[in-house]
Order: structure tokens, then C-alpha cells, then sequence
């Protein structure tokens, strides 16, 4: 079966502008979660998305940063205004269980590159 | 913020030798995973060990867990080329796994 899916794969934007990122969970997953990665660093939580509960937004760094997920299909990580600081890796994953608990099952991720 | 330590930062090692690297931690856990990833891009799960278990072995893999140290390790043994990656270590607790910062290891040929 499918794994997760991401894209774009890579994304190079000027800084001050919007981008979003798309994140496809393995089918029936009821869980999701976006990372963030700087070079060389380890995994930052950004937010969580169970089924039709209210996300856990407590990782986005900025009011730039917002992501939605509709049911327990396809979710979008928005960064407005980008600054160069938001260069990082962004990686989504899923789980069929609660995910501390659980493997996570992750994508490619979204090299974001913001010039 | 990052829940687990791991050390060594970076690992060299010969072919055939045993890579092992360390997992601290500061709070409780329900479980201890450990993930691999190549080329900077996407995680692949390798195992989980949960708090009441103190040992897991996966083909090459052997972890333990002393939750009363705090720490885990990751045991690779006869390494392989394709095993260089950086390994990250994830503490679990409630919906959230905390990951590290990792350990990169490089298996010379």
C-alpha cells in the first residue's frame, strides 16, 4: 500500500512570501503530525491533528504557521510571510493509533529553502 | 523542545564492526523508539521498546531501556554499508514522541 506522501518535494521561495505544504496520510490513519527540521538538528514538533478533535497547536513557532486537515484526509502546513529562518525540512507523519504510543509512519518531507 | 540526548554525535566504523550508540532522557516515558534516516529526508521506524521491557531485538538491532537511568542504546551489529545514517532516538509518552538531536554513522568499507 501507499506510504505518506508529500509535496512539493522541494520548494525554494524569496523571503515575504506564502507557501504550502501538502501532506497525504496512509489511508485510515486517524492521526497526523508535522515536523519541522533544521540542518543537522532533530525533529521539531509543530502540530497534531486526531480525527475531529481540536488540533494540538502548541509547537507552531509564529502566527505565520497555520495547518489544516479535513477529517482524516489530506493536511496543508501554511507559512505566510516567510522569513529565512523557516528553511528547514518538513516532515509529516501518521499513525493509526496515538502516535506516542505508536510508530509513526513518515513521509519524504518538504525541503523548504526561503532566499 | 528535544526530550532525548544522543551520544556520540557522530560514529565512524569499519564493516563488519558493531555500532552502539546512547539515549538520554528526562521525563517519563511510555515507550522508547528508534528511528533511522538517510539523506536528510524521511524517518523509517526501526523499534520500540516499551517502559516496562528492558531489552528488544530486531534482526541486527538490540536496544535496551533502563528507565531508572533514563537511557536507552542502540546496538547495530556486523554493520553494512547501507546501515551509515543518523539514528534518532523518539520518547513517547501520551499522543507526542520528543525526538533527539541523533547520531550519524558512517560504515566505511
Amino acid at each position: 500500500g501507499a506510504g505518506v506522501s508529500q509535496s512539493p518535494s522541494n520548494k525554494v521561495t524569496e523571503k515575504g512570501k506564502d507557501v504550502e505544504l501538502r501532506c497525504d496520510p496512509i489511508s485510515g490513519h486517524t492521526a497526523l503530525y508535522w515536523y519541522r527540521q533544521r540542518l543537522g538538528q532533530g525533529l521539531e514538533f509543530l502540530i497534531y491533528f486526531q480525527g475531529n478533535s481540536a488540533p494540538d497547536k502548541s509547537g507552531l513557532p509564529s502566527d505565520r504557521f497555520s495547518a489544516e486537515r479535513t477529517g482524516e484526509s489530506v493536511s496543508t502546513l501554511t507559512i505566510q510571510r516567510t522569513q529565512q529562518e523557516d528553511s528547514a525540512v518538513y516532515l509529516c507523519a501518521s499513525t493509526d493509533g496515538t502516535g506516542g504510543y505508536n510508530e509513526q509512519f513518515f513521509g519524504p518531507g518538504t525541503r523548504l529553502t526561503v532566499l | 523542545s528535544q526530550q532525548g540526548e544522543e551520544d556520540p554525535q557522530a560514529l565512524s566504523i569499519q564493516e563488519g564492526e558493531n555500532a552502539t550508540m546512547n539515549c538520554s532522557y528526562k521525563t517519563s516515558i511510555n515507550n522508547l523508539q528508534w528511528y533511522r534516516q538517510n539523506s536528510g529526508r524521511g524517518l523509517v521506524h526501526l523499534i520500540l521498546i516499551r517502559s516496562n521491557e528492558r531489552e528488544k531485538h530486531s534482526g541486527r538491532l538490540r536496544v535496551t531501556l533502563d528507565t531508572s537511568k533514563k537511557s536507552s542504546s542502540l546496538l547495530i551489529t556486523a554493520s553494512r554499508a547501507a546501515d551509515t545514517a543518523s539514528y534518532f532516538c523518539a520518547t513517547g509518552y501520551d499522543y507526542k514522541l520528543s525526538f533527539g538531536a541523533g547520531t550519524t554513522v558512517t560504515v566505511r568499507a
